[in-house]
């Protein structure tokens, strides 16, 4: 079956725009997770989503992050006014409940010049 | 002390090699345990899971120590294609949110 898919695979923007990154989780899937990875460096845990519950923002670095997931399935994160230390790989991952392994999505590549 | 700890490397060794890995975990409550490997500028992927009883899968080998408090990946036999970054991923009870070392890089060298 399809695995997760992340649109737009790559993006550039200039200081000061907003951008959204979008996740298509795998179907069945409740759980739902946002990371990014800068370069060399491991994943930074930023938001999760199980089902119908209010999500975990606990990893969001600042107030110009934030996400959505509309019913439960398709993710948006968008983070408003870039800097260029937003630059980094927004990975999306998806768990069949949150208990088992997750699986990824092929991550955007975000550039803020 | 981190959650969760690996030895950067490189482990630089030649094919056909064994090659382990060791991953430690501070968390005593911690019940899912997970092998993954994430190639150069690609996303990571599941290796394997990781049972109490351990378990392997074909060249590859993954026990759990909770006494310790550490999991370990062995690779037999190493081919070219195994040259990746092995990412060790614990999961605490009553949490939803695994935790991912800064992963462990191999290289297999002809």
């Amino acid at each position: 079956g399809a695995g997760v898919s992340q649109s737009p695979s790559n993006k550039v923007t200039e200081k000061g725009k907003d951008v959204e990154l979008r996740c298509d989780p795998i179907s069945g899937h409740t759980a739902l997770y946002w990371y990014r990875q800068s370069l060399g460096q491991g994943l930074e845990f930023l938001i999760y989503f199980q089902g119908n519950s209010a999500p975990d923002k606990s990893g969001l670095p600042s107030d110009r992050f934030s996400a959505e997931r509309t019913g439960g399935s398709v993710s948006t994160l968008t983070i408003q006014r870039t800097q260029q230390e937003d630059s980094a790989v927004y990975l999306c991952a998806s768990s069949l409940d949150g208990y088992n392994e997750q699986f990824f999505g092929p991550g955007t590549r975000l550039t803020v010049l | 002390r981190k959650e969760v700890e690996q030895d950067p490397g490189p482990f630089n060794v030649p094919e056909g090699a064994t090659v382990a890995f060791n991953c430690t975990y501070s968390n005593s409550a911690s019940q899912s345990f997970f092998w993954y490997r994430q190639d150069c500028r690609k996303e990571p992927k599941l290796l394997m899971s990781v049972y109490s009883s351990g378990n392997e899968d074909g060249r590859f080998t993954a026990q759990l120590n909770r006494a310790s408090q550490y999991i370990s990946l062995l690779i037999r036999d190493s081919k070219l294609s195994d040259s990746a970054t092995y990412l060790c991923v614990v999961r605490r009870g009553g949490s939803y949110i695994p935790t991912f070392g800064r992963g462990t890089s191999l290289i297999v060298h002809p």
